[in-house]
């Protein structure tokens, strides 16, 4: 099992739509999770954290479920800037000063007039 | 605040050649990285750098070699250049006290030929 799955899309959906993205993490010790947005050609940007409680970000809904390695993001009413790929990102600290950040190969999200 | 800055922003190598990327933050973060990206592999952690004076093997390290400056530096050097690393290179720095969130360079688009 890869160290961090997600489905690679692409999702194509009309403006205004509701899309949900996934993503499965193999390590439980992992201690932190992330949602990254990525641009054709540009960096990759913090867009949330993931909390197991959920945190919600004006039109964005982060989710993760400790229990089955499970992380969701929830895009709402969305909009064609939202166009991108997201990446899910997993911090996972192995002790003596030894941590990595994970990412997953990405999502990418086609939002369409 | 510059952030993470990268240089160069692009480079044509032939095989063979040897070159180093620059990379400097300056956020105070004791972590960073330097990752590859090709279409369809997502993020591919090279090396990385948990702190100053320490330095570790990521995912394909094959052909590179990498040194922590000091806190804010991190240079990743191909010895022997090959196509095969014609990418787009990006590094990374995280975690300070209270926080762990990655901040991304620009990028690095190497095409070796």
């Amino acid at each position: 099992r890869k160290e961090v799955e997600q489905d690679p899309g692409p999702f194509n959906v009309p403006e205004g739509a509701t899309v949900a993205f996934n993503c499965t993490y193999s390590n439980s010790a992992s201690q932190s999770f992330f949602w990254y947005r990525q641009d054709c050609r540009k960096e990759p940007k913090l867009l949330m954290s993931v909390y197991s409680s959920g945190n919600e970000d004006g039109r964005f809904t982060a989710q993760l479920n400790r229990a089955s390695q499970y992380i969701s993001l929830l895009i709402r009413d969305s909009k064609l800037s939202d166009s991108a790929t997201y990446l899910c990102v997993v911090f996972t600290y192995s002790g003596a000063g030894s941590y990595q950040l994970t990412f997953g190969k990405g999502t990418k999200l086609s939002v369409i007039p | 605040n510059a952030g993470v800055t990268q240089t160069p922003k692009f480079q044509v190598l032939k095989t063979g050649q040897s070159m180093t990327l620059q990379c400097a933050q300056d956020m105070n973060h004791n972590s960073m990285y330097w990752y590859r990206q090709d279409p369809g592999m997502g993020l591919r952690l090279i090396y990385y750098s948990a702190s100053e004076g320490t330095t570790d093997k990521g995912e394909v390290p094959n052909g590179y070699n990498v040194s922590r400056l000091n806190k804010r530096e991190f240079s990743l050097r191909l010895e022997s250049a090959a196509p095969s690393q014609t990418s787009v290179y990006f590094c990374a720095s995280s975690e300070r006290q209270g926080s762990i969130e990655a901040f991304f360079g620009q990028g690095t688009r190497l095409t070796v030929v």
